[in-house]
Formats: C-alpha cells, sequence, structure tokens
C-alpha cells in the first residue's frame, strides 16, 4: 500500500531499555522528520533527514539517534528510554516545499 | 529553532460563526508556509502550501492569505460547522528540509 506507515503504534517499556520506532514511506520522497507531540507544544522536530544518508538535528534531539540508509525508511532510536520521553511520536515526509504527509503515530509510553 | 507562533491558543464560536487564525514567522530565509489540520487521535492533514507573497489560497469554507514580508499567514473559515472543530497548526519552512511548526490554534465549534 502506498503511504507512509509507522510501526508500533504503541510501544510500553521500561526506563534505560533501548527501543526504535519504524517509519517507512513509499513515495521515495527526499525529505523525511521526526516528531513528538507534547502537551503545551505543539510537534517539536527532533530529527530531519534530506536524503539517504543526509540527517540532521532538529529542535530537540538529545537522547535520541537517527538512521536513514534507504530512501525509504528512518527509524528513530531511543538510545536509553526516560519516562520525560513518553510521548506520540509522528514521521513525516514531503518532497521539496510539497506539502507533508504524516505516519498515523506512535504512541510511546516509559515506565 | 525558528519561532513560529500562533494565534489564540484556542477558540470556541457557534455554530455558523466565522473565524480566523494567526501564524507568525520569521519574514527571512522563506521557503515556504504550511496550513494543516489535526483532528484527535488521527495525524495531521495538509489543507494549504503557500510560497508567494501575497498568496491567497481556498478550499470550500476555508481560505489563506500569506504576507511574507511581514512574516505572517492568516486562516479563515466562513460558516464554522461542527465538522471543523480541530487543531489548526502552520508550518514554516525555511528550505525545503527544516520544517517547524506552531503550537496550532484549536478550534471548537458549538453547535
Amino acid at each position: 500500500d502506498a503511504g507512509i506507515t509507522q510501526s508500533p503504534r504503541y510501544k510500553i517499556t521500561e526506563t534505560g531499555r533501548q527501543v526504535t520506532l519504524m517509519c517507512h514511506q513509499t513515495w521515495s520522497h527526499s525529505y523525511m522528520f521526526w516528531y513528538r507531540q507534547d502537551l503545551g507544544h505543539g510537534l517539536r522536530l527532533i530529527y530531519y533527514s534530506a536524503a539517504a544518508d543526509i540527517t540532521d538535528k532538529g529542535e530537540v534531539p538529545d537522547g535520541y539517534v537517527v538512521s536513514r540508509s534507504k530512501t525509504e525508511n528512518f527509524p528513530l532510536t531511543l538510545e536509553s528510554a526516560t519516562r520525560s520521553q513518553t510521548s506520540v511520536y509522528f514521521c513525516a515526509s514531503k518532497e521539496g516545499w510539497t506539502e507533508a504527509f504524516f505516519g498515523q503515530g506512535t504512541r510511546l509510553t516509559v515506565v | 529553532i525558528l519561532n513560529v507562533e500562533q494565534s489564540p491558543q484556542s477558540l470556541h464560536v457557534q455554530e455558523g460563526d466565522s473565524t480566523n487564525f494567526t501564524c507568525s514567522f520569521p519574514s527571512s530565509n522563506f521557503y515556504a508556509l504550511h496550513w494543516y489540520r489535526w483532528e484527535t487521535a488521527k495525524s495531521p492533514e495538509a489543507l494549504f502550501v503557500m510560497t508567494l507573497n501575497g498568496d491567497e489560497k481556498k478550499k470550500g469554507r476555508i481560505s489563506a492569505t500569506l504576507n511574507t514580508k511581514e512574516g505572517y499567514s492568516y486562516l479563515y473559515i466562513k460558516g464554522s460547522q461542527p465538522e471543523d472543530s480541530a487543531t489548526y497548526l502552520c508550518a514554516f519552512d525555511n528550505t525545503g528540509n527544516q520544517f517547524y511548526f506552531g503550537t496550532g490554534t484549536s478550534l471548537t465549534v458549538i453547535p
């Protein structure tokens, strides 16, 4: 199916564990983004990527790692999860200045 | 980090009322301004992407204007309906890859 998908949709993990959130898009869009949704802050940019093997930090990158070995995939890894990383995470992709398309979101709870 | 501000933070209007929101963004290094509609428990969906100073876009009862020289955009909803209830986000795109969202305006339309 064409589109952008995130997995898992829901995840509960323990403090200190490593967890990876997956994002896959089928359009071959150059740009991909990871955001977290926080009350009072809206969507905050964690990391973005302009192409395969090109990534850069956004507004709140601490505690997160990304990679982009293939154009269609942009995984986000929490190296050692903390309770403050409990959030809903959205992945998005776009091409140039055109509209961005969002995944369904991953609700992550760190206990 | 770019400062993208939206006002008001929330709005309650009666069905049939017309309303408008503001998005303020840096006036330098402008690339595009996006508006998104975000319903609870769903992903943001694009309304408009605006690139030129003076741009006006319209989709049904919703329209938007853009002033890149002074760094603001207005979103208008004519004759609000309950189904318009959502959070409206703007996003400032300064290079085509950095893509920052405002905190949104939450609209509730009362039947």
